[in-house]
């Protein structure tokens, strides 16, 4: 039961690098989101996908792109790393229906120096 | 605008003890309401959820929450706490965008458990 699954668990960037994280999902679910997760903040939205080439934007989508080609993937790019985006990188999938549960993958952080 | 509180950055309970974490939310609508747990190192867990009904929900692990549409509170319950129940808990309130499943966060209640 693989469930979500995020790549690499750990990275370090230099500011202006560029990286891409990757998620994948075996649950067959329609919706993907990317969340981070700053002390003290809780988890923001990022970007949210309804289904493979679908994708719109969150509560923090600056500096970030995405893209859903398949139905289990969605990779979430960084192109010029900055500081203000060391976090934690939370994927996660659900059901189409309003269920409102998300899986979770086991995050992804992320230093930016 | 809508929002998830959660009073209490750190909570420290002894093992054995109960244990009552506390959710006020802002919403325009009847909410569907969650508590998720995130152990260390791990992703989020869903706890429990509230979407109507009885508005007293039981959960996983022995967690049970209570829904007070006067209050505007979810707060999660325990009636005697384990060491193993040492995480970090999310109370978060949707959804939004028209069924997407989008969910807002409160920051979080790191619990510490005394042996």
């Amino acid at each position: 039961n693989a469930g979500v699954t995020q790549t690499p668990k750990f990275r370090i960037l230099k500011i202006g690098q560029s990286m891409t994280l990757q998620c994948a999902q075996d649950m067959n679910h329609n919706y993907m989101y990317w969340y981070r997760q700053d002390p003290g903040m809780g988890l923001k939205l990022i970007y949210y996908s309804v289904g493979a080439g679908i994708t719109d934007k969150g509560e923090v989508p600056n500096g970030y792109n995405v893209s859903r080609s398949t139905t289990e993937d969605f990779p979430l790019r960084l192109e010029l790393a900055a500081p203000s985006q060391t976090s934690v990188y939370f994927c996660a999938s659900s059901y189409s229906t309003s269920s409102g549960e998300l899986f979770f993958g086991e995050g992804s952080r992320l230093t930016v120096l | 605008a809508q929002s998830v509180t959660q009073p209490d950055i750190h909570i420290t309970v002894s093992e054995g003890a109960s244990l009552e974490l506390r959710c006020n939310y802002s919403y325009g609508a009847t909410p569907y309401l969650f508590w998720y747990v995130q152990s260390p190192g791990q992703g989020l867990q869903l706890l429990l959820k509230y979407f109507s009904g009885d508005t007293l929900v039981q959960g996983i692990k022995g967690f049970e929450a209570e829904f007070k549409r006067s209050q505007s509170s979810f707060n999660l319950r325990k009636p005697s706490v384990h060491w193993s129940d040492a995480a970090e808990y999310f109370c978060a309130v949707g959804p939004f965008g028209g069924g997407y499943n989008k969910l807002i966060f409160g920051a979080g209640t790191r619990l510490a458990v005394h042996p």
